[in-house]
């Protein structure tokens, strides 16, 4: 299993651009989800999908949007990037049974909006 | 509403030291789960270990062990006889049983330095 990637690993914006990044998964996991780690903030949840077709918002939501068409891969589209989302981005996967289990994480993507 | 609380921005400790890291925790919710994360300076984050609210038994794995008590809403983490590669950026962690949602509450993260 190759567990949960990420691409880009890094990535430059100019204010306005928009682009998508891509996460996925081989472990047949229902449960997707974003976070954003920013300094002195710890990592805060952007987005998630409990399985294909459903997603619902996190904390901060907002200048993200995101949709799961099939289990693997769950990507995360910033329609109109802005310097306040320079920050790095992770994507985690879990099972998901009416019991809280383990997330695992991607390596993350180092995002910066010039 | 769920928050965890790192109130140790930085330790640093000498090598073969002990050296614990605190986490507080809030929730109304009877059942829930904790979770530490370690985040090297290669930046990925490395799954610790995991306790529901129902177990309250301490854990020990090696150097790492966890002290949990709900009695004061705590879930430490103590590493013995410290080492370099213990330095990184560890996230205490918090989610609640909502079916199918296992989104995660982090703390603030707290920089361990061990200094050889």
């Amino acid at each position: 299993n190759a567990g949960v990637t990420q691409t880009p690993k890094f990535q430059v914006l100019k204010t306005g651009q928009s682009m998508t990044l891509q996460c996925a998964q081989d472990m047949n996991h229902e449960y997707m989800s974003w976070y954003r780690q920013d300094p002195g903030m710890g990592l805060r949840l952007i987005h998630y999908s409990v399985g294909a077709g459903i997603t619902d918002q996190g904390e901060v939501p907002n200048g993200y949007n995101v949709s799961r068409s099939t289990t693997e891969d769950f990507p995360l589209r910033l329609l109109s990037a802005a310097p306040s989302q320079t920050s790095v981005y992770f994507c985690a996967s879990s099972y998901s049974m009416g019991d809280t289990d383990t997330q695992y994480f991607g390596p993350g993507t180092r995002l910066t909006v010039l | 509403a769920q928050k965890v609380t790192q109130a140790q921005t930085e330790i640093s400790v000498v090598e073969k030291e002990d050296v614990t890291l605190d986490c507080v925790y809030e929730t109304r919710d009877t059942t829930y789960y904790l979770f530490w994360y370690k985040q090297p300076p290669s930046g990925e984050l490395v799954f610790l270990i995991r306790r529901n609210s129902f177990d309250e038994q301490n854990e020990i794995s090696g150097r790492y062990s966890w002290n949990f008590q709900k009695s004061t809403s705590s879930f430490n983490f103590t590493i013995t006889a410290s080492q370099v590669v213990d330095s990184a950026v560890y996230f205490c962690a918090l989610s609640v049983d909502q079916t199918g949602a296992n989104n995660l509450f982090f703390g603030t993260g707290t920089r361990l330095t061990v200094i050889p």
